[in-house]
């Protein structure tokens, strides 16, 4: 069974600093990854993901992943934190074909002047 | 091209009663997801229905039901409310199929259900 860990249910970050949102996940075939972001009162909008192509996978806002097979791991970066970003984060996994998204707990940005 | 639209987006009910919740696809796409979202329990999948056809299905009563119409509309179902059944309940939408092994999937606003 797949399964998602995103460590830190909170991250507070001063705008302009690195934002670094962490996501580990299990699988038993090799996964697709989606890292997605809610606003409040909205529906999920998908920032990346990772479909066997490129390890290193930019999404938009500025946001990329790094998929590590050894680690299990697709933490989500960006180099400097926009009071934009403050937002809830979740990491998702679907095994292939399968069309079942399964989701880490999130994360909720918080992004301070 | 419109996205996934969900109605209604807000929706009291009473325990005991039954609801049904609408999603509209974006136009072309097949496949539609249905998800619940609860502050304890997080994002879980309900099922997904391709070309008028449950494939898959999370582990969910069953009180939670669902289909798919020609269109590719979908309604999911609830009966017998209970308290817990309170949450977002958020479909997506995604083309499936074609050359691409996997098709990102387009969320809606989501449907706030209540249950008193």
């Amino acid at each position: 069974a797949q399964s998602v860990t995103q460590l830190g249910s909170h991250v507070s970050v001063s705008e302009g600093a690195l934002v670094l949102l962490r996501c580990n996940y299990s699988s038993s075939v090799p996964p697709y990854l989606f890292w997605y972001v809610q606003y409040p009162n909205q529906g999920l909008q998908l920032l990346l993901k990772y479909t066997s192509a490129a390890t290193l996978v930019k999404g938009i806002n500025g946001f990329e992943a790094e998929f590590k097979k050894s680690e299990t791991s697709f933490h989500l970066t960006k180099p400097s934190a926009h009071m934009s970003d403050a937002a809830e984060y979740f990491c998702a996994v679907s095994e292939s074909s399968n069309y079942k998204l399964t989701f880490g707990k999130g994360t909720l940005l918080t992004v301070n002047p | 091209k419109a996205g996934v639209t969900q109605t209604p987006r807000y929706l009291i009910k009473t325990r005991g009663q039954q609801v049904t919740l609408s999603c509209s696809p974006i136009s072309g796409h097949r496949s539609v997801s249905w998800y619940q979202q609860t502050p304890g329990q997080g994002l879980q999948f309900l099922f997904e229905y391709f070309s008028e056809t449950q494939r898959n299905k999370g582990n969910f009563p069953g009180r939670f039901s669902g289909r798919q119409f020609s269109n590719s509309r979908s309604e999911m179902n609830v009966s017998t409310l209970e308290l817990g059944d309170s949450a977002l309940y958020l479909c997506a939408s995604s083309l499936a199929g074609g050359t691409n092994p996997y098709n990102e999937q387009f969320f809606g606003p989501g449907t706030r259900l209540t249950v008193l």
